[in-house]
Order: structure tokens, then sequence, then C-alpha cells
């Protein structure tokens, strides 16, 4: 069975600091796809980035940047120079590959207070 | 646009009542999910359909049905047997692992 971990309930940081979430998970699967989603006010689901389990590169976009090792199960997200926007729910996901398998399953959420 | 349209946005129900929480996409995806979310919990899947007219059951199906006619659509119906069914719902389809696409999700409240 498959599971995400985000062990960081809550975490609130002044604006303009760095902030990293935290996301661990468990699979058995050898090709699986991971996520981040971002949840608003609005509770609309935003997505973030997709990684695939065979492309261990970390990838930065704009303040965003993401952190996948594989050897820690770990696929963490850094939040550089954050700003009030980002306040918000984010959600690490994992899927497994394969037809009939692709349901997510998510970690329990992050909340993020970015305080101006 | 393409995208999914969940409706109502919110939903309030009486005790022992069924309601039905619509979900439909115009983005020509086979699969398409339902999760629940509660406060400190994260999203948990209830019931997910790969193709018209078959679906199976997630991680808390009980007390929920669905049905999966058309494409289309993938409507949930929370029975009297749900016991506690005050959460936030969220409808998804994806075409692969690649593409998932939510909608903006019903909260549903028993009064």
């Amino acid at each position: 069975a498959q599971k995400v971990t985000q062990a960081q309930t809550e975490i609130s940081v002044v604006e303009k600091e760095d902030v990293t979430l935290d996301c661990v998970y468990e699979t058995r699967d050898t090709t699986y796809y991971l996520f981040w989603y971002k949840q608003p006010p609005s509770g609309e689901l935003v997505f973030l980035i997709r990684r695939n389990s065979f492309d261990e590169q970390n990838e930065i976009s704009g303040r965003y940047s993401w952190n996948f090792q594989k050897s820690t199960s770990s696929f963490n997200f850094t939040i550089t120079a954050s700003q009030v926007v980002d306040s918000a729910v984010y959600f690490c996901a994992l899927s497994e590959a394969g037809f009939g398998n692709e349901k997510l399953t998510f970690g329990t959420g992050t909340r993020l207070t970015i305080i101006p | 646009d393409g995208g999914i349209t969940q409706s109502p946005k919110y939903l309030f129900r009486k005790e022992g009542q069924n309601v039905t929480l619509s979900c439909e996409q115009n983005l020509n995806h086979d699969a398409m999910y339902w999760y629940r979310q509660d406060p400190g919990q994260g999203l948990r899947l209830i019931y997910y359909s790969q193709i018209v007219n078959d679906f199976q059951k997630g991680d808390i199906a009980e007390g929920y049905s669905v049905s999966r006619e058309k494409k289309e659509s993938f409507p949930l119906t929370v029975t009297s047997a749900q016991k506690n069914p005050t959460a936030f719902y969220l409808c998804a389809s994806s075409i692969s692992p690649l593409g998932y696409t939510f909608g903006s999700g019903t909260r549903l409240t028993v009064v």
C-alpha cells in the first residue's frame, strides 16, 4: 500500500523568508509519480508539479523548487522569498503507474501562513 | 475552456436524507474520482471510475454510491447510511497519471 506523510501540520514564517515543506512517501512500485498541489482558501486544488520516479533532477520554477531524493523517499518543496499570496494548504501526493493504479494518495497537508 | 464543473458549491442536508453531488467534465478524460476532505485528514478517495459503466470503491466508500453512465458525468450520492457526511467533496478526472484536473468542490453540511 502506498502512503504519503507530511509531518508538518502548520508552518508560519515572516514574509520574504524561505520555507521548506517536507514530504515522505512509501510505495512498493518502482514506477510512480509524485505531485504537489496548493489549496488556497477557495478550496480548489492548484497543480504545482509532477515528477516521475525515474527523474531525480531537482526542479526550479521561479520562487519554487523541489528536491526529489529516492534514497530517502522524500520530495520536499521550498518556497524562496515567501509572499503573503503563498499562504495556503499544500498537499503532496503519490500515484502508482499502470492502468488501474492511477488514483492519487494524498498526505494530510501542511498549512502555510506567511506573516506580512 | 475545458474543465470540471461541480455543483452545487454549497449543500445542506437534513439527517436521513440522500443527496447527490454533480460532477461534469468536458476534457474527454477516461478516469474520474471523488475525494472527501476533512480538516487535518487530507483528501481521501471515495470512489473512482476508469471507464463508462464501471467504478471501484476507494478507501472510504461506505455510505456513498456513484454511477458512470456517461463519460462526462460521475455523480456522487451521499446516502443516509453515511453517518458523518459533513465535509468538502472534490471531484477529479484524468487521462493518465500525467494529467489530473480537479473541480472547485462542494461543501456539504448536515443540518
